[in-house]
């Protein structure tokens, strides 16, 4: 069964509007989760590292004021885009750390 | 981070051959590494995953080599199917803390029924 549930699979919205996605650990109590992004017919990219109860350690590029992450409990991670803009479209991707990390089936975010 | 990389971006194969998919990473201090499978408009699902203690690992229909000597990974997949069609990755990290992973540029595999 699924380990890693994620909300919502697709969302199209204006720009300059706010997008919150959701990562929930679904079989264990996860202290950090990543959130990855990805280009179409591209790899994937790691943007940040949620951290329970702390800041999100994010990668060098990634602005943090533009994708914002919550980690509110052991079993929810949240990545809010904020003021969101064309450039942002994007495939969205969160795991939760093991051997092997597992994925979520992503989130389709496009921007008009 | 580090830098994984595959040598071929797209490889089509006939229904029933083998397919063998390459990966070269570049941190010869990773020690985990694992083979993704993705599907068009989904999330990567793991296939298979070597330690580096080991050299080669079988799974179903699936086999990873590893050679640490040239940093290079690879994943055969046997009696290819129309159902293997998907875009594969592979990754490197960490067995130990089994945290972030570094993907490599995918290999888009078509299958010829």
């Amino acid at each position: 069964g699924a380990v890693v549930s994620q909300h919502p699979s697709r969302v199209i919205c204006k720009s300059g509007t706010s997008v919150k996605i959701e990562c929930r650990s679904l079989d264990f109590q996860a202290t950090t989760m990543f959130w990855y992004r990805q280009f179409p017919k591209k790899s994937l990219m790691l943007m940040a590292t949620s951290n329970e109860g702390s800041k999100a350690t994010y990668e060098q590029g990634v602005e943090k004021d533009k994708f914002l992450i919550n980690h509110a409990s052991l079993t929810l991670s949240t990545l809010t885009v904020t003021s969101a803009h064309p450039e942002d479209s994007s495939f969205y991707i969160c795991s939760v750390p093991g051997q092997p990390q597992h994925f979520g089936d992503g989130t389709r975010l496009s921007i008009l | 981070g580090e830098s994984v990389g595959l040598h071929l971006p797209t490889l089509s194969v006939q229904e029933g051959d083998n397919s063998i998919i390459n990966c070269a990473y570049s941190n010869s201090a990773s020690d985990y590494f694992i083979w993704y499978k993705q599907e068009s408009g989904k999330g990567p699902q793991f296939i298979i995953d070597i330690r580096s203690n080991m050299d080669k690992r079988q799974g179903q229909r699936v086999t990873v080599l590893l050679n640490k000597t040239v940093k290079h990974l690879s994943l055969q997949i046997a009696a290819t199917q129309p159902g293997d069609s998907a875009v594969y990755f592979c990754a490197e990290g960490y067995a130990l803390t089994g945290n972030q992973f570094y993907f490599g540029t995918g290999t888009s595999l078509t299958v010829i029924p």
